[in-house]
């Protein structure tokens, strides 16, 4: 079955940098589109930043534009959030989602997400 | 804020039927983009539900239906059971701001 599992979470001082990554297994990685989700202690769902199956294309949120890079490795069935600049209100659970096919359609499995906190 | 909007909490009793709305804009819902629904159960990581009117992963019941009309979109969940007491997010994607975008989340409570 489809499995996201995300790893590289902790505890990070603002300005600093952390990258993320969720592996993925159960499907074939190289067709899908991947995102990364966010959620803030005790609030909603934030989008984030999504790459096509083959990285070609990327798109980012106002909030991390500039500070955040997805990037993935088909050869590893991996797809990265790498986070620069970092903010206190980066704070959050960072999920990576796959899209079930296309570009604008659901997010179709979630994993079960990673926690990173900026604090000094 | 968020660019769609959804009331913070709904809450029914075991057996009743309850809609969550998620209200947005020509440039997303309006615009013709799928509204999909997402539920998440109190420390764990979302779970898609629902796309449309009727197009929901398997083992999820025929309880929970989507609707959209204009520049909103609803959930339904009719027959509550204690079970569905959780957080429902609508998501689409904004043409005009070229992201995906998530509602503010709706607590549901089964009183």
């Amino acid at each position: 079955q489809v499995q996201l599992v995300e790893s590289g979470g902790g505890v990070v001082q603002p300005g600093r940098s952390l990258r993320l990554s969720c592996a993925a297994s159960g499907f074939t990685f190289s067709i899908n589109a991947m995102h990364w989700v966010r959620q803030a202690p005790g609030k909603g769902l934030e989008w984030v930043a999504i790459i096509s199956h083959d990285g070609s294309n990327k798109y980012y949120a106002d909030s991390v534009k500039g500070r955040f890079t997805i990037s993935r490795d088909n050869s590893k069935n991996t797809v990265y959030l790498q986070m620069n600049s970092l903010r206190v209100e980066d704070t959050a659970v960072y999920y990576c989602a796959r899209v079930t096919s296309g570009w604008y359609n659901w997010f179709d499995s979630w994993g079960q997400g990673t926690l990173v906190t900026v604090s000094s | 804020q968020s660019v769609l909007t959804q009331p913070p909490s709904v809450s029914g009793a075991p057996g009743q039927r309850v809609t969550i709305s998620c209200t947005g804009s020509s440039s997303n819902i309006g615009a013709g983009y799928d509204v999909h629904w997402y539920q998440q159960l109190p420390g764990t990581a979302p779970k898609f539900l629902i796309s449309g009117y009727s197009n929901r992963p398997s083992g999820v019941p025929d309880r929970f239906s989507g609707s959209k009309s204009g520049t909103s979109a609803s959930l339904a969940i009719s027959g509550l059971q204690a079970e569905d007491e959780a957080d429902y997010y609508c998501q689409s994607y904004d043409s005009s701001l070229s992201v995906w975008v998530f509602g503010g989340g709706t607590k549901l409570t089964v009183l």
